[in-house]
């Protein structure tokens, strides 16, 4: 079946700007976590939602970052007047239980370079 | 502040060869342990999780567990070109069951 997908892939943005990156999981998959990963660097939690609800949101670096799965299926990650160390692989990975018991997949995830 | 401390290499090893990837952790509250293969460019892949001390066993791949010295490591026998990839190990946040941290990752070269 269909994996994670992750749009856009490749997203460029002028510093303050805003964006806004979709993620599509697994069908039926209940947990979703977004992730930044800097470059050589492992990812970071930002963000996790159990269906529509979003459990944890203790990673998110500061006001400007917003997530919501208002379905419990699509989940989109918005950042409000980017700034430069925004500049980040940010991925999606959806689980189908509730607990790391479950393997974490992953989406392509997308790049963001703030100019 | 919860680490999860890697080499970040390379590593290089000859085709045929062990490849073995170390990882320590300072949060003791951690249960569950994680490798992660990601080649470059691409997303992260699960290759094995390990709860419990000692090893565990898949095909090429053996994870250990060592609770007591909060280490954890991923053995790759008979090592091929197609391994050559970076290694990331996660740990468990203890205080949640569902939160990772990550190591930085290990670049693995496997040389034919």
């Amino acid at each position: 079946g269909a994996g994670v997908s992750q749009s856009p892939r490749y997203k460029v943005a002028k510093r303050g700007q805003d964006v806004a990156l979709r993620c599509d999981p697994i069908s039926g998959h209940v947990s979703l976590f977004w992730y930044q990963q800097a470059l050589g660097q492992g990812p970071e939690f930002l963000t996790y939602f159990q269906n529509e609800a979003q459990l944890d949101k203790s990673g998110l670096p500061s006001d400007r970052f917003f997530a919501e799965r208002p379905e419990g299926s699509v989940s989109t990650l918005k950042i409000q007047r980017t700034q430069q160390e925004d500049s980040a692989v940010y991925l999606c990975a959806s689980s189908p239980g509730l607990a790391l018991s479950y393997e974490q997949y992953f989406g392509p995830g997308t790049r963001l370079t703030v100019t | 502040q919860k680490e999860v401390e890697q080499n970040s290499g390379p590593l290089s090893v000859p085709e045929g060869a062990i490849a073995s990837l170390n990882c320590t952790y300072s949060d003791r509250g951690s249960q569950s342990f994680f490798w992660y293969r990601q080649y470059s460019g691409k997303s992260p892949e699960l290759i094995m999780f390990i709860y419990s001390n000692g090893d565990k066993e898949d095909g090429r791949f053996t994870a250990q567990l060592n609770k007591a010295s909060q280490y954890v490591s991923l053995l790759i026998r008979d090592s091929q070109p197609s391994d050559s990839a970076t290694y990331l190990c996660a740990a468990q946040r203890g205080d949640s069951n569902y939160q990772l941290i990550w190591g930085a990752g290990t670049k693995l070269i496997i040389k034919p």
